[in-house]
Order: structure tokens, then sequence, then C-alpha cells
């Protein structure tokens, strides 16, 4: 299946910095790209669409300003969490769809722990 | 929206038995049906799928079969080895193009096979 990368793996901060969290789609182009957070035990709650070349589509409750989500090219989607707090602690994964079917394909998630 | 089911929450196997795990969705528009299985602190691999044009779909231990009368799905694996003990989600989405890829998950299911 198609590759998707995620940066970094885990990531520690301290409450009110803000992290950035970059999806690649490593042997494919990805028109969309979509983001999710995960809490432990729990299932994968999609927060946005990342559309290139336009803005992001946020689902309900997501707030658009504290997640910044920027799709600059086929290949690149990253996720912003401004002034993060301890409550933004979760597992954040990204995916995009690849392939004649349109399967969504995932990364192998990003870790975040706010202090 | 779409809303799908996800059962058991936990199911428990001897090595070499069968597994089944059930989910149903909402959305009779929905057309697309992936299985993906996380292992602990690592994203969604996506395992088998099926579109609403055919009833069963089987891959060597696995087999998903589709009930679109119903509205139910499952995810059937045989000769079950320990390293399937996993968390096991089921989805849907409407499979057409842009946001109508998005999925909708199930709770999952932790799968753990005792050899």
């Amino acid at each position: 299946g198609a590759v998707v990368s995620q940066h970094p793996s885990r990531v520690i901060c301290k409450s009110g910095t803000s992290v950035k969290i970059e999806c690649r789609s490593l042997d494919f182009q990805a028109t969309t790209m979509f983001w999710y957070r995960q809490f432990p035990k729990q299932s994968l709650m999609l927060m946005a669409t990342s559309n290139e070349g336009s803005k992001a589509t946020y689902e309900q409750g997501v707030e658009k300003d504290k997640f910044l989500i920027n799709h600059a090219s086929l290949t690149l989607s990253t996720l912003t969490v401004t002034s993060a707090h301890p409550e933004d602690s979760s597992f954040y994964i990204c995916s995009a769809n690849s392939g004649a079917y349109k399967e969504q394909f995932f990364g192998p998630g990003t870790r975040l722990t706010v202090l | 929206g779409e809303n799908v089911e996800q059962h058991p929450s936990t199911l428990s196997v001897q090595e070499g038995d069968s597994a089944v795990i059930k989910c149903t969705y909402s959305d009779s528009a929905s057309n697309y049906f992936p299985w993906y299985k996380q292992e602990l602190g690592k994203g969604p691999q996506l395992i088998i799928d099926i579109r609403s044009n055919v009833g069963e779909k089987k891959d060597q231990r696995i087999a998903v079969t589709l009930n679109k009368t119903a509205k139910h799905f499952s995810l059937h694996i045989t000769e079950t080895q320990p390293e399937d003990s996993a968390v096991y989600f089921c989805a849907a989405s409407k499979g057409s193009g842009g946001s109508n890829y998005k999925l909708t998950f199930g709770k999952g299911t932790l799968l753990t096979v005792n050899p």
C-alpha cells in the first residue's frame, strides 16, 4: 500500500507553546489529507480535511484557530497546535487517499504531550 | 451523519480459533467499508476493505462480509495467531470524491489471541 509518514513521532512541550506536525505522502500525490486525534483507548476522531491549495474543512467542535492546517503541496500537509495546553495532549494521526479506489492510508502518528 | 456501531469491544480467543467482529452502519448511502488493525502506539493499517457491489471478500486468513439490506458488515479472522492481537476498527464512507472519502469509525475491538 501507499506510504504516509509523520514527523515528529513524539513531542513534549510546555503549555502555551505551538507545535507543528508534518504529514507526507511518500510515494503518491494527495490532493486531500485528513487529520485525526485519538485519546487513549478510544477511536479515531476526524478533526479536519486538508485540501491542497485551499482552506481546510474542520469538523464540528474543532477550533480552526487553534489547529492550523496548511496543505501547501501535493505531498505535504502540516498541523500546528497553537498555544498548546495539557488537554491537547493526544495521539495525532494523518491519512491520505491513494490508488484507483481511493483507499485511505494512515501515518504512524505523533504523540503530543503538553506539560 | 453516519453512525457506526462495533461489537464486541473486547474479544479473547485461543490461538488457532476464529474471531468475528461485527459492525452496523446507519447511512444507506455508504458504499465503502474498510477494516484497520492498530497496534499499540502505531497508526492504523488497512487490512481489508469491501465495496457495496460485492457481498464477500477474502484475503488469506481474513474475510469480510457485507449485508447491505441489514446495513451490517463483519470481519472474520481464521486460524488466529498471537501476532493478530491488536485493536481492530471498522469504518464506513460514501467513497466518492473529495470530502465524501471521509471515514466514520467504529469504537474498536481489542482482540487478544492467547498462545
